[in-house]
């Protein structure tokens, strides 16, 4: 059973275009994340929702907006896509365990905009 | 500059060679985290560390929160254990998870 799952693994798109990419957890974990992997493999934090509130919302365009249903998932919709939209998106989760806490992360979704 | 530095970017090494992976971070942190990402693939969390030394079959992680610096040590190392290494830390102040910009290893046979 996969911990956390995010579809699709691979999308391909023209600018302009409007796309989803969705995020479920079955950990139970209360926290969840979409981070952002560059061109060169650099990690960002985009959003962080808690318990299905919004908890970190980084500098990121407003044309990005996540939308959290239910604390097991945190999908990304993203609007008129431009080509410096093309990344690695990681979903996460993490639960407050032993004092810190442990993060399980997707397997991430290549996004190329063309 | 990056609140957390890696070093080095890039590693080579023949197998059966000790690895050493670092990473120095500038902020207050509640825990540091060693993750490894494989060519195409996902993101796997090694450790998390607060304080002291942790191993884990031929890894080992250290840190020393009082230099604000960790390490990463793989003994006999292995063509499987290509892949990049990432340092990310747990701002103590933000909650929010800061990543080094990864070491690319490679272990050749």
């Amino acid at each position: 059973d996969t911990a956390v799952s995010q579809t699709p693994k691979y999308l391909v798109t023209q600018m302009g275009n409007d796309k989803s990419i969705k995020c479920e957890q079955n950990l139970g974990h209360d926290t969840m994340y979409w981070y952002k992997q560059d061109s060169k493999k650099f990690l960002k934090i985009m959003f962080s929702y808690n318990n299905k509130e919004l908890i970190i919302n980084e500098t990121v365009p407003n044309r990005f907006s996540p939308k959290s249903p239910d604390k097991a998932h945190l999908n990304l919709h993203i609007n008129s896509l431009e080509l410096g939209d093309s990344a690695v998106y990681f979903c996460a989760s993490s639960q407050y365990s032993g004092g810190n806490y442990g993060y399980t992360f997707g397997s991430g979704t290549r996004l190329t905009v063309v | 500059k990056n609140e957390v530095e890696q070093s080095p970017q890039n590693l080579t090494a023949q197998e059966g060679e000790f690895i050493t992976i670092n990473c120095s971070y500038s902020v207050g942190i509640s825990a540091l985290h060693w993750l490894q990402q494989h060519p195409g693939g996902g993101i796997v969390s090694l450790f998390m560390l607060s304080s002291g030394k942790k191993k884990h079959g031929r890894l080992i992680a250290t840190i020393n929160i009082q230099e604000k610096h960790s390490s990463l040590h793989i003994t006999a190392s292995h063509p499987r254990d290509s892949a990049v290494y990432i340092c990310a830390v747990r701002s103590y102040n933000t909650d929010k998870l800061i990543f080094g910009t990864g070491t690319r290893l490679q272990v050749f046979p």
